[in-house]
């Protein structure tokens, strides 16, 4: 099937702890994207890569580091997990960016991750 | 920067009825407004999208219009069906990136 496919698509984890999730594309877009989207279902976006390049890289913590080997795979580490990191978060990809973002963007089914 | 507003933030309509939701956005140099569908568990999808060069799109029970003047867009369901429930999100692109509505939760009364 073609699709983004992240792992885990549910993660429970302690305070102050490290993790990963992971993406990965088979449609052959060059551009990928993590967004946040929080309990009321509001959508941020993290990060953006065009061809192993960073594009977009909003306000958020250094704890945040995103890595993307490949222009098909983009992961997603998080460094001493806090509270306030619980959220669903998206992997999309995309074409080329072009030059107005008027991009199609295809989201992976989310990693829901809950810090206790 | 650009800013989106969507309303409602819920939306309830009998089925059958027709849904409407509207956004609005700053930016008077976005040129393309994407509508998103997200069920429950899922990850948004494209329903439908327009460019500024057009002012209404329609692909079978959804419609999308646009006034550039006035800077809003709406998404039109019409005869809505159980399946329609869902969270809908509109975006304008802006500075190479979507930026997004908060997004309106429709429930469909059976």
């Amino acid at each position: 099937d073609t699709a983004v496919s992240q792992t885990p698509k549910y993660l429970v984890t302690q305070m102050g702890n490290d993790k990963s999730i992971k993406c990965e594309q088979n449609l052959g877009h060059d551009t990928m994207y993590w967004y946040k989207q929080d309990s009321k279902k509001f959508l941020k976006i993290m990060f953006s890569y065009n061809n192993k390049e960073l594009i977009i890289n909003e306000t958020v913590p250094n704890r945040f580091s995103p890595k993307s080997p490949d222009k098909a795979h983009l992961n997603l580490h998080i460094n001493s997990l806090e509270l306030g990191d619980s959220a669903v978060y998206f992997c999309a990809s995309s074409h080329s960016r072009g030059k107005s973002g008027a991009n199609v963007l295809t989201f992976g089914a989310g990693s829901r991750l809950t810090v206790l | 920067g650009e800013n989106v507003e969507q309303h409602p933030s819920t939306l309830s309509v009998q089925e059958g009825d027709s849904a409407v939701i509207k956004c609005t956005y700053s930016d008077s140099a976005s040129n393309y407004f994407p509508w998103y569908k997200q069920e429950l568990g899922k990850g948004p999808q494209l329903i439908i999208d327009i460019r500024s060069n057009v002012g209404e799109k329609k692909d079978q029970r959804i419609a999308v219009t646009l006034n550039k003047t006035a800077k809003h867009f709406s998404l039109h369901i019409t005869e809505t069906q159980p399946e329609d429930s869902a969270v809908y999100f509109c975006a304008a692109d802006s500075n190479y990136q979507l930026i997004w509505g908060a997004g309106t939760k429709l429930i469909i009364k059976p």
